[in-house]
């Protein structure tokens, strides 16, 4: 079975430091997204991406949040100054469009926990 | 997107069968009812999904009764493994729209 492939699983940075966590979607997908989990909580939409542009994006999703697909086959969610609130699991998922008659749904990667000190 | 109601919790015992309710009374003509199943650490994943009256996958079924304002997610003869939390999430699928989730069910299973 196809599957999103996230990298890395567990990043720790200091506050203030920028990183980047990759994502690889399924070869054959269009959409592409960045959800988080703060622990305990619900999982909350970041930004959808689609034809090399985002295509949505939430209240949670400012500046210091950027999404690119650099080479057609990653994808990556750069946070340029993380907070400590920025602490989180990171999911990437990908979906294709399809026939409404025809059942499909959204792949997540594994995540990537974020631990911002 | 509609507005989802479901159980925050739900207790079971290895082989019963789990029926988990879930509420959408301001679901839209266009809207599909998904189902999301997510351990601990994880990320969501795909259960299953309808429109109307009854689907079937190898892993669960989905009753939709004609009015759509609701909808079950069963589980036929559970294990421990299925100890997760299950999500409702009513939207239009087209044009890859966002997804947004509640709470959720928790889900525990007991030997």
């Amino acid at each position: 079975e196809p599957e999103v492939t996230q990298t890395p699983s567990h990043q720790v940075t200091q506050m203030g430091q920028e990183v980047i966590l990759r994502c690889v979607p399924i070869s054959n997908h269009l959409y592409f997204y960045w959800y988080r989990q703060i622990l305990g909580q619900k999982v909350e939409f970041l930004v959808s991406f689609y034809n090399n542009e985002i295509s949505e994006k939430s209240e949670i999703f400012d500046d210091q949040f950027s999404v690119e697909r650099p080479d057609g086959s990653n994808f990556t969610l750069k946070i340029r100054s993380t907070k400590l609130e920025d602490s989180a699991m990171y999911f990437c998922a990908s979906s294709v469009l399809k026939d409404r008659d025809k059942n499909y749904g959204y792949t997540f990667g594994s995540g990537t926990r974020l631990t911002v000190v | 997107l509609a507005k989802t109601t479901q159980p925050i919790s739900m207790d079971s015992y290895e082989g019963q069968e789990v029926n988990i309710t879930c509420s959408h009374n301001n679901i839209a003509t266009n809207d599909y009812i998904t189902w999301y199943q997510q351990f601990p650490s994880q990320g969501p994943r795909f259960i299953i999904q309808g429109y109307k009256t009854k689907v079937t996958n190898e892993v669960a079924s989905l009753f939709i009764p004609a009015d759509r304002k609701s909808s079950t997610l069963s589980l036929p003869r559970v294990s421990l493994s299925d100890t997760a939390v299950y999500y409702c999430l009513v939207g239009d699928i087209m044009g890859g729209g966002k997804l947004i989730f509640g709470q959720g069910t928790e889900l525990s299973v007991k030997p």
